[in-house]
């Protein structure tokens, strides 16, 4: 079975700094992925997803994430943040065309942005 | 409505008691899901159904059971609710198909306290 690792559980930063956070996942075969975000007491938004073809991926809000299969990596990027991204991040995986595999996340980092 | 929609928003349930989370699609999806979120552990998928009338395990199916009679409804239930059992849960759904693209939209989530 697949498994998804976020390096780190908490980030702490001051507005305008640049944020860069980790996923890696465990599965050898052809994957999609997801970033979804979760504001303080909403549900998840999705933020920015890979299917295919370019591997630097454009989200809402100036998100980006990088796709590099050969480290099993798909990070999150900001250049620059906002009081306002204050909230918990989470990296997700669907292996694609294997049947009986779903979406499986990571343990997911939460963001605090001091003004 | 449009999208998700789970009721209740929040129960307080003494353990023991049989309990019905409700969750309802307008978007025709033919996939649904139900996830518990428990800190640090990120989303855990409990049960899936891929399409009306049929449903799966996910990862932590033990104590809850679905149904899928319709589209759009796909109820949770909690036979006899055990203190392990407090979660936020969400309900999500996505169109799959031959191509594996699966985002999935998420519902508000409702807060389960079990005492």
């Amino acid at each position: 079975a697949q498994s998804v690792s976020q390096h780190n559980h908490h980030v702490i930063l001051s507005e305008a700094a640049s944020l860069e956070l980790g996923c890696n996942y465990s599965y050898g075969g052809t994957v999609n992925l997801f970033w979804y975000v979760q504001y303080p007491g909403q549900h998840l938004q999705l933020l920015l997803k890979y299917f295919s073809g370019d591997p630097l991926v454009k989200g809402i809000k100036g998100f980006e994430a990088e796709f590099i299969k050969s480290k099993f990596s798909f990070n999150l990027r900001k250049p620059s943040v906002q009081w306002s991204d204050t909230a918990e991040y989470f990296c997700a995986v669907i292996p694609i065309k294997a049947a009986g595999n779903k979406l499986t996340f990571g343990g997911g980092t939460r963001v605090l942005v001091k003004p | 409505i449009a999208g998700i929609t789970q009721a209740p928003t929040s129960q307080i349930l003494a353990a023991g008691r049989r309990m019905t989370l409700r969750c309802t699609q307008d978007m025709r999806h033919n996939a649904m899901y139900w996830y518990r979120q428990d800190l640090g552990l990120g989303l855990r998928l409990i049960h899936y159904s891929n399409t009306a009338g049929t449903t799966g395990k996910g990862e932590v199916p033990d104590g809850y059971s679905v149904s899928r009679a319709n589209t759009d409804d796909f109820p949770l239930t909690l036979a006899s609710a055990v203190p392990s059992q407090t979660s936020v849960y969400f309900c999500a759904s996505s169109l799959e198909n031959r191509a594996g693209h699966n985002e999935q939209f998420f519902g508000p989530g409702t807060r389960l306290t079990v005492l």
